[in-house]
């Protein structure tokens, strides 16, 4: 069965920093993309970085480029997303998702975890 | 503000079938697949359509998809009440805002 489990999740101030881990089973890891996509409360659905299963291909959406940083470790089957400068508009609920791979140039998310919460206060 | 455009709600009566739109660009629905997710309140999004019109399996054939030009769908037939969710359509946008993009949701309520 695939599981993916996000922790990490934290209450933060304005300008801190966190990392989040998502650990996944139940499948080969290391052959699939893998993507941080959030969710603010009440709010719709937020993708925010894809990594390569060999991490040669990054991509960020713009909101969050150049301050969080996603790697992973195949040997760990471990996905990350290191967050710097955090800001209260990153309050959200963040989710670990698989990426199948099917089509090039498309983004397919097929397994989710539950996610981690993330709180920035005002 | 997304840049795939989906109306906030939308609603139903058991039994009925409706429709959600999806409505982006030349750069993401225009040239890419359109993808469809259904989330209940509290717990993850779940795929129910990729590549336009292909249910995952699981997913009842009363969900269906179609794109035209720079515009999607997501149909529902025999809406149950268990149908009740948010929707969102996502594709791959080929600006240099980032690939991924999702819509901003529909809430589907069964009357």
């Amino acid at each position: 069965e695939v599981q993916l489990v996000e922790s990490g999740g934290a209450l933060v101030q304005t300008g801190g920093s966190l990392r989040l881990s998502c650990t996944a089973s139940g499948f080969m890891f290391s052959t699939y993309g893998m993507n941080w996509v959030r969710q603010a409360p009440g709010k719709g659905l937020e993708w925010i970085s894809y990594i390569s299963s060999s991490s040669t291909t990054i991509f960020y959406a713009d909101a969050v480029r150049g301050r969080f940083i996603i790697s992973r470790d195949n040997a760990r089957n471990a996905l990350y997303l290191q967050m710097n400068s955090l800001r209260v508009e990153d309050t959200a609920v963040y989710y670990c998702a698989r990426d199948t791979g099917r089509d090039r140039n498309n983004i397919e998310l097929d397994y989710w975890g539950r996610g981690t919460l993330v709180t920035v206060p005002s | 503000q997304s840049v795939l455009t989906q109306p906030p709600s939308a609603s139903g009566t058991p039994g009925q079938r409706i429709t959600m739109s999806c409505s982006g660009s030349s750069s993401n629905i225009g040239r890419n697949y359109v993808y469809w997710y259904q989330q209940f309140p509290g717990t993850a999004p779940k795929l129910i359509m990729y590549r336009n019109n292909q249910r995952p399996s699981g997913v009842p054939d009363r969900f269906s998809g179609s794109k035209s030009g720079t515009s999607a769908s997501l149909a529902i037939s025999g809406l149950r009440s268990e149908d009740e969710a948010d929707y969102y359509c996502s594709a791959w946008d080929e600006s240099l805002s980032g690939p991924g993009m999702f819509g901003g949701g529909t809430k589907l309520t069964v009357l």
